[in-house]
């Protein structure tokens, strides 16, 4: 079975200051990883995902995730945030052999103050 | 683009009322879930379909039950709606068994009283 951990529930930080979100797994076989992301009054929708290939992987505005397999992470990363960043963001998993199961981690609040 | 609709944003219901929560994805896509989501726990998957007329329990399932009749619909039903039942619920769906991306419905606020 796999587990996600999210070890911080509200990250505050300053506009245009670098951000980082964590996240740590737990699973006994290969992985899928994931970050989502929910805008408020929204539902979530994918910000990026690790299938396999570059352990760096990146999205279209700006944030990066590095699956690292020693330390079972895949944290999330800003070097600059805007407020339109503000969101919550969840990090989920999921093995090769239930890719249709889904485990969510406990969402990481992200407050951007200008 | 992939869309997932709810059929209701807000819902307010009493204690022992049957509660229906509608989903419905445009995508021909083969799965579908229903989540709950609470502040501090993240989403719980109460129950999900691999296809029409399927259906397998989540982490979550009790005093829940839903209904897959055709491919693009699928409902999740409160027998007899609890104040603990008092979530937002999200709908999701996804295709294929490989990559895992699923496609969310903005939501579904229940408030039992």
């Amino acid at each position: 079975a796999q587990s996600v951990t999210q070890l911080d529930s509200q990250v505050p930080v300053f506009e245009e200051a670098p951000v980082e979100l964590r996240c740590n797994y737990s699973s006994s076989v290969s992985v899928y990883l994931f970050w989502y992301v929910q805008y408020p009054n929204q539902g979530l929708q994918l910000l990026l995902k690790y299938l396999s290939g570059s352990t760096l992987v990146e999205s279209i505005n700006g944030f990066e995730a590095e699956f690292n397999k020693s330390q079972t992470s895949f944290h999330l990363r800003k070097p600059s945030v805007h407020i339109s960043d503000t969101a919550e963001y969840f990090c989920a998993v999921t093995s090769y052999s239930s890719a249709s199961k889904i485990i969510f981690g406990s969402g990481t609040r992200l407050s951007i103050r200008p | 683009d992939v869309k997932v609709t709810q059929s209701s944003r807000y819902l307010v219901k009493r204690t022992g009322e049957k509660v229906f929560l509608e989903c419905v994805q445009d995508m021909d896509h083969e799965n579908m879930f229903w989540y709950r989501q609470d502040p501090g726990l993240g989403l719980r998957l109460i129950y999900f379909s691999y296809d029409v007329k399927m259906k397998e329990k989540g982490d979550i399932p009790e005093g829940y039950s839903v209904s897959r009749e055709k491919k693009e619909r699928f409902s999740l039903i409160l027998e007899s709606a609890s104040t603990n039942q008092t979530s937002m619920y999200l709908c999701a769906s996804s295709q294929g068994r490989e990559t895992g991306e699923l496609f969310f419905g903005e939501g579904s606020r229940l408030t039992v009283l």
